[in-house]
């Protein structure tokens, strides 16, 4: 069974560039989460998203950061004109989910976002 | 060993003792608690849960404990081994989904 995909792991932007980030789910799994860990701190969650539908963008900044999970293919996390503070870990997460029932939910390895 | 207190991010533990991580959580209405593990440059991986109609639970060497009363929440690991060297967060959440992470602790076996 393939865990959480996240591509690519370690990426690199200047200032200004443009920073996309993939996940692709656990097999089976619709549910999609984001987090972004800080350097000696905890994941903070960004936005929770089911195929085509944005369910909680709470955590995420208000300008310049973006979240899908289209019908087809992976997640994306979008970061526009990247700012050296948004260099950090970014996760994502998968669950199941029956009913009225969440499941656990399943980390990927992570990108490790560095602005230069 | 045990870590004491939510300041202590740090905890040195003898191969084969038992460790005792403390987590202290904020949300009094957070009925749901998860116990992560994570390794250097790897993403959290699940240890336990634990629902907040339980005070207790246990896994294969590890046990959570949940007081609400004093809104605190601990991981035992028993016997611990080199292999558990890690970041060890809890994790609280009210609705299910949007997991609230502590600041982690750092275990370090000694050999």
């Amino acid at each position: 069974n393939a865990g959480v995909m996240q591509n690519p792991r370690h990426l690199v932007r200047r200032r200004g560039q443009e920073a996309r980030l993939r996940c692709s789910p656990m097999k089976g799994h619709s549910h999609v989460y984001w987090y972004r860990q800080l350097p000696e701190e905890g994941l903070k969650f960004m936005v929770y998203l089911q195929k085509e539908n944005i369910i909680d963008e709470s955590g995420m900044p208000k300008e310049r950061f973006s979240a899908e999970f289209p019908k087809e293919g992976p997640s994306i996390l979008r970061i526009q004109q990247v700012v050296r503070g948004d260099s950090a870990a970014y996760f994502c997460a998968s669950s199941l989910t029956l009913g009225q029932a969440t499941y656990e939910q399943y980390f990927g390895p992570g990108t490790r976002l560095t602005v230069t | 060993g045990e870590s004491v207190g939510l300041h202590l991010p740090t905890l040195s533990v003898q191969e084969g003792d038992n460790s005792i991580i403390n987590c202290a959580y904020s949300n009094s209405a957070s009925d749901y608690f998860i116990w992560y593990k994570q390794e250097s440059g790897k993403g959290p991986q699940f240890i336990i849960d634990i629902r907040s109609n339980m005070d207790k639970r246990q896994g294969q060497r590890v046990t959570v404990l949940l007081n609400k009363t004093v809104k605190h929440l601990s991981l035992q690991i028993a016997a611990t081994q080199p292999g558990d060297s890690a970041v060890y967060f809890c994790a609280e959440t009210v609705n299910d989904y949007k997991l609230s992470f502590g600041a982690g602790t750092t275990v370090t076996v000694r050999a």
